[in-house]
């Protein structure tokens, strides 16, 4: 079953504080792993996306994946008012499969 | 890359009605999507389409929906006879010609059914 599971927030931080975003996922077949960013009102953004576990850096954003225990976190350094939006984390198998959404975390970062 | 380009943004209709939502991914790419996304809810996919066939659909995506590239541009979502759940913002996307896996996403249209 496909199936990727998101706190919903509300997650409100102040400014400058480091942000973690987590994940969870049931099916050990997903091998890409997406976050993206969506902020009222608009389609969801590309952050960042990896290939199986490990570690990916983007500027102030880190994404990781623990296959073994089918974790996803996505980690947010100094973190800005510009950063408060919905931080959705998705799976997809190989090929033109569906990509699958977590509910989406509402981040807010208090200035 | 280009965005996706969305129409009409908002739509309001009365239940029963056909709907069709446009989508202008750019020609020359292979892999398209439409996902929905219910008020307050998870976005959802809906279908994939690739080289001009459905290539993928979930639950959701029953008799009432159907999917063209009429032209070789557009890529619309057809909804036969709206239904009051229907209502939701509906997202297209475009794969990356580089990997199905990346998609960019349009702004979304809005149904609303009344």
């Amino acid at each position: 079953q496909k199936e990727v599971e998101q706190d919903p927030g509300p997650l409100s931080v102040p400014e400058g504080a480091i942000v973690s975003l987590n994940c969870t996922y049931s099916n050990s077949a997903f091998q890409y792993f997406m976050w993206y960013r969506q902020y009222s009102r608009k389609g969801p953004e590309l952050l960042m996306y990896t290939y199986s576990s490990g570690n990916k850096e983007d500027g102030r954003f880190t994404a990781q994946v623990d296959k073994s225990s089918k974790y996803i976190s996505l980690f947010i350094r100094d973190s800005q008012p510009s950063d408060s939006a919905t931080y959705l984390c998705g799976t997809i198998g190989g090929g033109a499969d569906g990509l699958t959404f977590g509910k989406g975390t509402h981040l807010i970062i208090q200035p | 890359e280009p965005e996706v380009t969305q129409t009409p943004s908002h739509q309001v209709t009365q239940m029963g009605q056909e709907v069709i939502l446009r989508c202008v991914p750019i020609s020359n790419h292979l892999y398209f999507y439409w996902y929905r996304q219910i008020l307050g809810q998870k976005v959802e996919f809906l279908v994939s389409f690739y080289n001009n066939e459905i290539s993928e659909k979930s639950e959701i995506f029953d008799d009432q929906f159907s999917v063209e590239r009429p032209d070789g541009s557009n890529f619309t979502l057809k909804i036969r006879s709206t239904k009051l759940e229907d209502s939701a913002m509906y997202f297209c996307a475009r794969g990356s010609n580089s990997g199905a896996n990346v998609l960019t996403f349009g702004a979304g249209s809005r149904l609303t059914v009344l």
